[in-house]
């Protein structure tokens, strides 16, 4: 299966430890993206990288939060001193399209739920 | 702004029958629209898209979407329902021409399909 994979799928921590999760996106895909889902809610942007650079990040997206795409490859997202309202599905998703497009679909990986206690 | 509405938590309905599952959208320009369906413990998989052309879509599973410029809507549908269709759905909107703006999802609606 040659999806989005997502690593680890499930994260235990407490409040004030650092966690990062890693996301692989399908291969040809320059496109990358990082939403949130918390508990009877559809997923909320984070962040969005265009091949290594990091392109938008949303309000949601805390000083306490950093995502990186250094090869333009795979991404990582890093929350510093977890909370418990940090608790949620960190969902990644990835697509490929030129640069006005917008009309391409988005595929996502299997999420990693993280559990702050 | 763009926003989606999903104005049902939950949709029953009984195995062989026709289901329907409501989207809403508010935009300020001309959608992209999407239906994905998230299954427990899962990420989202792609069901169906609309982009421009014909206002009737079909997707993956023998679901399909009808789009409704007047009434802003894009509902899902699927003329005879399966047990394994129960799941999470979820509505999705971007503005045409918008660059690569993210998706605003709508909150979903849970799908309960009874034998």
């Amino acid at each position: 299966d040659t999806g989005v994979s997502q690593d680890p799928r499930h994260k235990i921590t407490k409040r004030g430890q650092n966690v990062t999760f890693r996301c692989d996106p399908i291969s040809e895909h320059n496109r990358l993206y990082w939403y949130r889902q918390t508990l009877g809610q559809g997923p909320e942007f984070l962040t969005y990288f265009q091949n290594e650079a990091q392109l938008e990040k949303s309000r949601l997206l805390s000083d306490r939060f950093s995502a990186e795409r250094p090869k333009g490859s795979f991404s990582t997202l890093e929350i510093q001193r977890t909370e418990q309202g940090d608790s949620a599905m960190y969902l990644c998703a990835s697509t490929k399209g030129g640069p006005q497009s917008g009309q391409e679909t988005q595929y996502f990986g299997p999420g990693t739920r993280l559990l702050v206690l | 702004a763009q926003s989606v509405a999903q104005p049902e938590d939950q949709v029953n309905v009984a195995e062989g029958n026709p289901l329907t599952v409501k989207c809403t959208y508010s935009v300020s320009g001309n959608p992209y629209l999407f239906w994905y369906v998230q299954y427990p413990n899962r990420g989202l998989q792609f069901l169906l898209k609309y982009i421009t052309g014909d206002n009737l879509v079909k997707g993956s599973y023998g679901f399909e979407a009808e789009f409704n410029k007047s009434q802003t809507s894009f509902h899902l549908k699927k003329p005879s329902a399966l047990v394994s269709d129960s799941a999470l759905y979820f509505c999705a909107v971007r503005v045409r021409n918008s660059g690569n703006t993210p998706l605003v999802f709508g909150k979903g609606t849970r799908l309960s399909v009874i034998a």
